[in-house]
């Protein structure tokens, strides 16, 4: 059961332009959600994250919105650059379910040069 | 953030044998580690949380018996596979949580032969 989805596995977008990456989930009950960065061979690192208290933050480059009411958030990432492009994870937490964080199944983004 | 490494990160086994990995937190003393594995273009699977001084909790369907887990120190947490067999290849992730956020490892790919 994918409480947590990402429905595009890949993305292509030209530098400079603005990268958008959508995650859904279907739990009501998760309040707190994360964007991690992979690289191949590599552990994700963590990028960004919102608690469901609120429905934007920004970091830098990086901005991520929440919209509760649509069980959906996204990642911003303005301009792209190609350092960018790697597999990007959405992962949601919620207050009784431990400490296990549900991932969704990433997205690849590539920015051209 | 804190940092977490694991060795090895590579390891090729014949199929019967045991792999041993080794999950550090390098700055950071993390009572709890979590284990996950992912295979490719899949999700992070968690596999279980790993408890200092006490039993590690696997999540359903991960074989106990199969998945040796120990944390026997603040900064320390290994993961062996016994009698490995060519399906458990896959990538294998530790992590420590601090609050909200988990840290993740570089990551150890297992290739059973």
């Amino acid at each position: 059961d994918q409480q947590v989805k990402q429905n595009s596995p890949s993305l292509s977008v030209q530098e400079g332009r603005i990268s958008i990456l959508n995650c859904d989930y279907t739990n009501s009950m998760f309040d707190y959600f994360l964007w991690y960065k992979k690289y191949p061979a590599e552990g994700p690192t963590f990028l960004i994250s919102i608690s469901s208290i609120k429905d934007k933050n920004e970091d830098g480059r990086f901005t991520v919105f929440l919209n509760k009411s649509a069980k959906h958030l996204s990642l911003h990432i303005v301009p792209s650059q190609p350092g960018d492009s790697a597999v990007y994870f959405c992962a949601a937490s919620a207050p009784n379910t431990g400490n296990q964080f549900y991932f969704g199944t990433g997205t690849s983004l590539t920015v051209i040069p | 953030g804190a940092v977490v490494s694991q060795h090895p990160s590579r390891v090729i086994c014949k199929s019967g044998t045991s792999v041993k990995i080794e999950c550090r937190s390098l700055d950071f003393q993390a009572t709890t580690m979590f284990w996950y594995r992912q295979f490719p273009k899949q999700s992070l699977m968690l596999m279980a949380t790993s408890n200092e001084g006490s039993k590690a909790t696997y999540e359903q369907g991960v074989e106990k018996d199969k998945f040796l887990i120990n944390h026997a120190s603040l900064t320390l947490s290994t993961l062996t596979v016994t009698s490995a067999h060519p399906e458990d290849s896959s990538f294998y992730i530790c992590s420590t949580r601090s609050g909200h956020e988990q840290y993740f490892g570089p990551g150890t790919r297992l290739t059973v032969t």
